[in-house]
């Protein structure tokens, strides 16, 4: 069956730090991959999406995300956080050929960022 | 421009009761999911629909029930409270498959208490 890793459950750093979240998938074929970010209290909210073309993509916030194929992972990158960034962050993979028509979540990675 | 609209927000119910917690989008989504979110577990699909008339399992379905009467409208049945169904709800709708069209659009939540 189809899954989504993330490496991390829980990532702790000071502002101004460099952050990487790592995912994989396991899947073969082709697939469609965010990121959603929940900040407290609040509801899931797209930061970035990746369909096909350039495997950097942008997102909002300074987020970005690069698409590695042969390593089947989609790792969330910022340069440097800001105490704001604390949310929980989960990555998403959907099949765009996938009869079934589910997105399917990774367990999330909880970002706390120190002032 | 409301989006997702789930209610109640929050709800405690005793074991053995039933409810019903609604979801309505205003967006014409065909497409339309319940997740329950559990803490380090991510999101898990409860039900989801392609269309209207049209409802299919998702990966923790039991003790769970949907109608999808119409576009809008998608509530999820509890008929039978139990203390596993402690949770947070969401709602989520989106054009198509969550991929090349739009992602996911989640509702505000709904926290259930059983006890």
């Amino acid at each position: 069956a189809q899954s989504v890793s993330q490496h991390n459950h829980h990532v702790i750093l000071s502002e101004a730090a460099s952050l990487e979240l790592g995912c994989n998938y396991s899947y073969g074929g082709t697939v469609n991959l965010f990121w959603y970010v929940q900040y407290p209290g609040q509801h899931l909210q797209l930061l970035l999406k990746y369909f096909s073309g350039d495997p950097l993509v942008k997102g909002i916030k300074g987020f970005e995300a690069e698409f590695i194929k042969s390593k089947f992972s989609f790792n969330l990158r910022k340069p440097s956080v800001q105490w704001s960034d604390t949310a929980e962050y989960f990555c998403a993979v959907s099949l765009p050929m996938n009869r079934d028509d589910k997105i399917i979540f990774g367990k999330g990675t909880r970002l706390h960022i120190l002032p | 421009n409301a989006g997702v609209t789930q209610t109640p927000k929050f709800r405690i119910l005793k074991i053995g009761q039933s409810m019903t917690l609604q979801c309505a989008q205003d967006m014409n989504h065909n497409y339309m999911y319940w997740y329950r979110q559990d803490p380090g577990m991510g999101l898990k699909l409860i039900y989801y629909s392609v269309g209207a008339g049209i409802t299919d399992k998702g990966e923790v379905p039991n003790g769970y029930n949907v109608s999808r009467s119409t576009t809008e409208d998608f509530p999820l049945r509890l008929e039978l409270a139990a203390p596993s169904q402690t949770s947070v709800y969401f709602c989520a709708s989106s054009y198509s498959a969550g991929s090349r069209n739009s992602p996911l659009h989640f509702g505000n939540g709904t926290r259930l208490t059983v006890t």
